[in-house]
């Protein structure tokens, strides 16, 4: 079955350490996203590639960083920087289509905690 | 400029009544307009999506969503809850004038026995 696969589930970040999260898709899709969820917010976009080695900066993108390397992989880092790193961050993918009518599909999440 | 509200926070119905979950949106292109739902530590899933076609879309598990343009609104219903539907529903608005997608703040819908 076709999807997006996001690895841990949990991590937790130690003062001052970078932490990568996972996100891999079979779909075949171009574009990728990062959200990061806190509790009664929506959803905040923190990068997106509509491309292979290409990337933008979406909303909140300071204290993280992605690459794009593969079409399948779209790594997220949270640096040191990110003072508030607590949340629940997605990934996600679509197809471009015309303009953005493509859904989105999402994976099902990694919970970051601080220690 | 896009934008979008979901006019609750939080919605509580009695397993077997309808659901309304209301969303209004603001876009200064032609919106293609969402409803997703999320599930307690999940991912969020599409459960319809209105892109210009019929103004009544119809989605799964028994929703359906109507666009109205006069109103700018989306509203989401379903004639009869089910224990299962309790979840976060999110609204989204996303428009072919710029890479742009936003997302509603959320409604958390409780279904009673």
């Amino acid at each position: 079955d076709g999807g997006i696969t996001q690895s841990p589930k949990y991590l937790f970040r130690k003062e001052g350490q970078n932490v990568t999260l996972s996100c891999e898709q079979n779909l075949n899709h171009d574009a990728m996203y990062w959200y990061r969820q806190d509790p009664g917010q929506g959803l905040r976009l923190i990068y997106y590639s509509q491309i292979v080695n290409d990337f933008q900066k979406g909303d909140i993108a300071e204290g993280y960083s992605v690459s794009r390397e593969k079409k399948e992989s779209f790594p997220l880092t949270v640096t040191s920087a990110q003072k508030n790193p607590t949340a629940f961050y997605l990934c996600a993918s679509s197809t471009p289509g015309q303009g953005t009518y493509q859904p989105q599909h999402f994976g099902d999440g990694t919970r970051l905690s601080i220690l | 400029a896009q934008s979008v509200t979901q006019l609750d926070s939080h919605v509580s119905v009695s397993e077997g009544t309808p659901v309304l979950l209301r969303c209004n949106y603001s876009s200064s292109y032609s919106p293609s307009l969402f409803w997703y739902v999320q599930h307690p530590n999940k991912g969020l899933q599409l459960l319809l999506k209105y892109t210009s076609a019929a103004t009544l879309v119809k989605g799964i598990n028994g929703f359906e969503a109507e666009f109205k343009k006069s109103e700018t609104s989306f509203h989401l219903t379903k004639p009869s809850a089910h224990m299962s539907d309790a979840a976060e529903y999110f609204c989204v608005v996303s428009s072919t004038g710029g890479f742009k997608t936003i997302f509603g703040a959320g409604t958390r819908l409780f279904v009673k026995a």
